[in-house]
């Protein structure tokens, strides 16, 4: 089946440490993204890429960097200059076809700090 | 600055009834699109509708319905036939720029809903 993949479900980190979080997708999507949700709010952007080898800041990227080196991947690693990690991050691709390029979602990491 | 408002933080509906979540949004953009997604309480975002600024008809996919009034700028969702299993959180979300160009969404705060039986 065709989808999205983030792991690990569940990632603690303890204070000072850097921590990568897995997104994987076989839709051969172009661009993929990361977002961060809060309790109760909405979700916001982290980082996104469009292309292979390129990616750009969202709305808070302090504190976190990724890599996009294959167009299946774009992991993202909370480093420890991200005061407040604890959150759900999700993980979203998008194609150039139909819809107005709808973004598909993983199933989520929550990140827990210990 | 774009932005999606969700003025309902929750809302109750009986099953089988329908049921219209608001969503007023902002942008000087002529181009965008409208998207409505589903949360439960898995925490996966389930895509649901999806709207083009300069599509003429209002969007339909099964019970979904998206309530387009430009003029307004709402993109109100209707759920049609309520069942239990739509309780969840939903989000109105609104992409900038023009659709063959990828680019970010923007979310609003969401809207919780509670189907009763």
């Amino acid at each position: 089946d065709g989808g999205i993949t983030q792991s690990p479900k569940y990632l603690f980190r303890k204070e000072g440490q850097n921590v990568t979080l897995s997104c994987e997708q076989n839709l051969n999507h172009d661009a993929m993204y990361w977002y961060r949700q809060d309790p109760g709010q909405g979700l916001r952007l982290i980082y996104y890429s469009q292309i292979v080898n390129d990616f750009q800041k969202g709305d808070i990227a302090e504190g976190y960097s990724v890599s996009r080196e294959k167009k299946e991947s774009f992991p993202l690693t909370v480093t420890s200059a991200q005061k407040n990690p604890t959150a759900f991050y999700l993980c979203a691709s998008s194609g150039r076809q139909g819809r107005g390029e709808t973004q598909y979602f993983g199933p989520g990491t929550r990140l827990l700090v210990l | 600055a774009q932005k999606i408002t969700q003025t309902q933080p929750g809302m109750f509906v009986q099953e089988k009834e329908a049921v219209t979540l608001d969503c007023t949004y902002d942008t000087s953009d002529q181009s965008y699109g409208l998207f409505w997604y589903k949360q439960p309480s898995s925490g996966e975002m389930i895509f649901l509708i999806y709207q083009g600024s300069y599509d003429e008809q209002n969007a339909t996919e099964g019970r979904y319905s998206l309530n387009f009034q430009k003029a307004r700028k709402s993109a109100n969702l209707v759920i049609s036939a309520s069942q239990l299993g739509d309780s969840a959180m939903y989000f109105c979300a609104m992409r900038e720029g023009p659709h063959n160009q990828g680019g970010k969404l923007i979310f609003g705060q969401g809207t919780e809903l509670s189907v009763k039986p």
